[in-house]
């Protein structure tokens, strides 16, 4: 059984520039959630991916988007990049019901400069 | 509005010292409260999941516990490689199973 994996794992990107952020998902799980974590704080939930389709989304600007695909990997977009992006992020799969654990990748370190 | 709140923000115990970390929470509809680890620069790691008032999981060196308010994180005679940051998360009920995590309480085991 695989974990969840991301790529890559460091970016720098420029400020007004866009960025996609990939995951794949562990084996067997349909469900994949989006977190930013900023330094020193908790992971903020972005958005969930359920069988393709957008199943809930947190306090971000449309600026953040994504998709998922048959196979249940993700992309996480984000357009017009801040300095406040500058962030960890992390992607999460489940399975669709109960229980809930969500099982974390490594994360993609973001840089805007 | 949901919220976690974690204390203490930091902790720093001898090796061998045991203590506990503090998970509070005003959520509506709780469908689950979720205890991670983390270490510096990586993801967070899975470590108990707990549902209702009352219930209690172990593993090694750790022991949670859920009250209707809050939640604990026992730990036992910890050793230095016990040394992360603990995240507490918990799910409100509605249709996606989104995370609201807290921010974390930073450990530091010395020998």
């Amino acid at each position: 059984e695989t974990g969840v994996t991301q790529s890559p794992t460091h970016l720098i990107k420029t400020r007004g520039q866009q960025v996609t952020l990939r995951c794949s998902s562990q084996s067997g799980h349909n469900t994949v959630s989006w977190y930013q974590q900023a330094l020193g704080q908790g992971p903020q939930f972005i958005f969930q991916y359920y069988r393709e389709e957008e199943n809930g989304r947190g306090n971000f600007p449309p600026r953040f988007s994504g998709l998922q695909f048959p196979n249940y990997s993700s992309e996480l977009n984000v357009n017009a990049l801040e300095l406040d992006d500058s962030a960890l992020y992390l992607c999460a799969s489940s399975l669709g019901g109960v229980p809930y654990e969500q099982y974390f990748g490594p994360g993609t370190r973001l840089t805007v400069t | 509005e949901d919220q976690v709140t974690q204390s203490p923000e930091a902790l720093r115990l001898q090796e061998g010292e045991s203590s506990s970390l503090n998970c509070s929470y005003t959520v509506s509809g709780l469908r689950g409260l979720f205890w991670y680890r983390q270490d510096p620069g990586k993801g967070p790691e899975f470590l108990f999941t707990l549902y209702s008032a009352g219930e209690e999981k172990e593993k090694e060196r750790l022991k949670a516990t859920l009250t209707k308010k809050e939640s604990f994180l026992h730990i036992t005679a910890p050793k230095p490689e016990d040394s992360a940051t603990y995240l507490c998360a918990v799910q409100p009920g509605g249709a996606t199973n989104k995370l609201i995590f807290g921010t974390g309480t930073l450990l530091a085991v010395q020998p």
